[in-house]
C-alpha cells in the first residue's frame, strides 16, 4: 500500500516560477525523501530529510517536514524547464521506504 | 554519488516464459536492495525486500513463488518473473540502500529500470 500522497498530482508553471508540492505520509518516519523521475527512467535522490530537522535547503530545493502533521513540502524555486519530470516523497520507516503518490510538474519555457 | 544499474533496460517476452532482471550496486555494498514496480503514471510500489544472504520479505499481495528474489551477493540482487503473464508488463526497478555515514539516515539509490513487456 502507498506511504501517502503528495497533492497537487499535476502542476504547470512557467519557467522563473517557484513550485511548492506537499507530501503526507500515514505512519511513523524515521527519515523522508524527495526524489524525481524523468518519464520511463529511474529515480533520482534529491534530498533526504530527518524525523527531527525541520527544513533542509540544497541549491534551489527547500523542504520542510511536520511530524505531528506527518507531512512534508518540496519548493523548487526559479523554476527550469528540465525540472519537468513526476516528484515522489517517500518515507523510511521500518527499514523499507515507502512512496507516496506523486506530483506531476510541467515547466513551461 | 553511489551508482546502481540493472539488466536489461528492456525485455520483451512470450507468456509462459521466465524473465530475470539484475540489479547491481557498482560503486558501493548493499546488504539491502528492494524491488518495486511502477505501471504507467502512477507511484513506485514495493514488491520486496532482499537481503543478502538470507530469504526476501514479501509485501502483502505479492506473490513470492512468482517473483523470485536471490540476493546471492553485496552487490547483486536478481528478480525472476516466473511464467509471465500479460499482466506482469510493468516498469520494474530496483534500489539499494547505502548508508549515510554520519547523518543518521540511509539514502536509497535506484536503478534506471527495466521495462518489461509480455506479449
Amino acid at each position: 500500500s502507498q506511504q501517502g500522497e503528495e497533492d497537487p498530482q499535476a502542476l504547470s508553471i512557467q519557467e522563473g516560477e517557484n513550485a511548492t508540492m506537499n507530501c503526507s505520509y500515514k505512519t511513523s518516519i524515521n527519515n523522508l525523501q524527495w526524489y524525481r523521475q524523468n518519464s520511463g527512467r529511474g529515480l533520482v535522490h534529491l534530498i533526504l530529510i530527518r524525523s527531527n530537522e525541520r527544513e533542509k535547503h540544497s541549491g534551489r530545493l527547500r523542504v520542510t517536514l511536520d511530524t505531528s502533521k506527518k507531512s512534508s513540502s518540496l519548493l523548487i524555486t526559479a523554476s527550469r524547464a528540465a525540472d519537468t519530470a513526476s516528484y515522489f516523497c517517500g518515507g523510511t520507516g521500518f527499514q523499507k521506504l515507502v512512496f507516496g503518490t506523486g506530483t506531476r510538474l510541467l515547466v513551461s519555457p | 554519488g553511489a551508482v546502481v544499474s540493472q539488466h536489461p533496460s528492456w525485455v520483451i517476452c512470450k507468456s509462459g516464459t521466465s524473465v530475470k532482471i539484475e540489479c547491481r550496486s557498482l560503486d558501493f555494498q548493499a546488504t539491502t536492495m528492494f524491488w518495486y514496480r511502477q505501471f504507467p503514471k502512477q507511484s513506485l510500489m514495493l514488491m520486496a525486500t532482499s537481503n543478502e544472504g538470507s530469504k526476501a520479505t514479501y509485501e502483502q499481495g505479492v506473490e513470492k513463488d512468482k517473483f523470485l528474489i536471490n540476493h546471492a551477493s553485496l552487490t547483486l540482487s536478481t528478480l525472476t518473473v516466473t511464467s509471465a503473464h500479460p499482466e506482469d508488463s510493468s516498469f520494474y526497478i530496483c534500489s539499494a540502500r547505502a548508508p549515510v555515514i554520519g547523518q543518521g539516515g540511509d539514502e536509497q539509490y535506484f536503478g534506471p529500470g527495466t521495462r518489461l513487456t509480455v506479449t
